[in-house]
């Protein structure tokens, strides 16, 4: 059962635009929305993350969207660069012990020059 | 630097053999973990560990094991049980569980011949 779904699952974006990756959670109890990057051959690295008491966080040409109500957040890449191109993997974690972050399936990002 | 390693980066089995892939951290962190990415699959954990001596089993735990011997090191061994292998294997480590940052090594790739 997946319980973060992430739309769409590959993006072909111009330099300049705005790319907009979606995911939807089911968990109520989840409470930390994290989102990765990963550029081919290499593991991912945190990029930006959002805790529900917001509903948005922007650092950068990156803003997380949240949207309790609809269990929903976004990752919008404004200006996007060639150097965006890279799969991005929203995530999802509880507060309590033992929780581990749930993936979701990722984005594969194209931002053509 | 800090930071986490995998070795190797390309590993290479024949059917019916136990491989095991190695994970050091110098980040000193409590938690570690496995996951396993597939084309399309986003990131599966396979099992994680918050403790030394101590593991949980992740969602597709069934023909791996682990051992945590060391706050360092957390190896994962693909048994002859693993129907399907092939993947790219990453780990990571964080200061605790739930609400924290996962850092991620480079990977190791493993394909079966």
């Amino acid at each position: 059962q997946q319980q973060v779904k992430q739309s769409p699952q590959s993006l072909i974006v111009q330099k300049g635009g705005i790319s907009i990756i979606n995911c939807a959670y089911e968990n109520t109890a989840f409470d930390y929305f994290p989102w990765y990057q990963q550029f081919p051959g290499k593991g991912p690295a945190l990029l930006i993350a959002i805790r529900p008491d917001v509903s948005e966080k922007k650092e950068g040409r990156f803003t997380i969207s949240f949207n309790k109500s609809a269990k929903q957040f976004s990752l919008h890449i404004m200006d996007s660069q060639p150097g965006d191109s890279a799969t991005y993997f929203c995530a999802a974690s509880m507060k309590s012990g033992y929780s581990t972050l749930t993936f979701g399936k990722g984005t594969m990002l194209l931002v053509s020059p | 630097d800090g930071g986490i390693t995998q070795s190797p980066k390309y590993l290479f089995r024949k059917e019916g053999q136990n491989v095991t892939l190695s994970c050091e951290q110098n980040l000193n962190h409590d938690a570690m973990y496995w996951y396993r990415q597939d084309p399309g699959q986003g990131l599966r954990l396979i099992y994680y560990s918050q403790i030394v001596n101590d593991f949980q089993k992740g969602d597709i735990a069934e023909g791996y094991s682990v051992s945590r011997e060391k706050k360092e090191s957390f190896p994962l061994t693909v048994t002859s049980a693993q129907k399907n292998p092939t993947a790219f294997y990453l780990c990571a480590s964080s200061r605790g569980t739930g609400r924290t940052e996962a850092f991620f090594g480079q990977g190791t790739r493993l394909t079966v011949v």
